[in-house]
């Protein structure tokens, strides 16, 4: 079963443009919610993060938006360029006992961005 | 901050030894290490869970006694893999985390390929 759907699973856009990749959950006890990205053969960075206290996160180019009541949240990728070409994971975890968050992660978007 | 490294990068053997995996984080302990494993063009499956000095968790399905995993100091993780076949060809990511962090800092992944 999977908790985190991610989509679209892959997505085409012109450079300028702006990527859009939307998640949902089911779980209502997640409370953070990470993006990741991923370029081949290397391991996932954090990109961006947000807590449900709030509805929207910008950091630069990208934006978190975030809906608690329909329990979905999305990456937005404004100008988007060729380097942001890579494979983008959305998370979501529960605070764990023990001071861990264990996060479920999407399926992945792959991001191509033409030039 | 929060960087995590991996040994090695790449490793190539044959069917039926055994090949171990180092992690550490290069500047913050790391009271919970994680390690993932990822096919291609698809999202991380987690495969255990390890506190410092403490034994491993392990996801259900994972074999414990083929992907052994030590967690003896604040910065140092080890995946062992045992007697490994053509099958255990994947792409091994650890992860790291502070005690109360929200955010796991990932390695940057181990290819490996048994023939």
């Amino acid at each position: 079963q999977q908790q985190v759907k991610q989509s679209p699973q892959s997505l085409i856009v012109q450079k300028g443009g702006i990527s859009i990749i939307n998640c949902a959950y089911e779980n209502t006890a997640f409370d953070y919610f990470p993006w990741y990205q991923q370029f081949p053969g290397k391991g996932p960075a954090l990109l961006i993060a947000i807590r449900p206290d709030v509805s929207e996160k910008k950091e630069g180019r990208f934006t978190i938006s975030f809906n608690k009541s329909a329990k979905q949240f999305s990456l937005h990728i404004m100008d988007s360029q060729p380097g942001d070409s890579a494979t983008y994971f959305c998370a979501a975890s529960p605070y764990a006992s023990g001071g861990s968050y264990i996060p479920t992660f999407g399926r992945g978007t792959s991001l191509i961005v033409h030039p | 901050g929060a960087v995590v490294s991996q040994h090695p990068s790449r490793v190539i053997c044959k069917s039926g030894t055994s090949v171990k995996i180092e992690c550490r984080s290069l500047d913050f302990q790391a009271t919970t290490m994680f390690w993932y494993r990822q096919f291609p063009k698809q999202s991380l499956m987690l495969m255990a869970t390890s506190n410092e000095g403490s034994k491993a968790t392990y996801e259900q399905g994972v074999e414990k006694d083929k992907f052994l995993i030590n967690h003896a100091s604040l910065t140092l993780s080890t995946l062992t893999v045992t007697s490994a076949h053509p099958e255990d060809s994947s792409f091994y990511i650890c992860s790291a985390t502070g005690s109360g962090w929200e955010t796991q800092y990932f390695g940057p992944g181990t290819r490996l390929l048994v023939l």
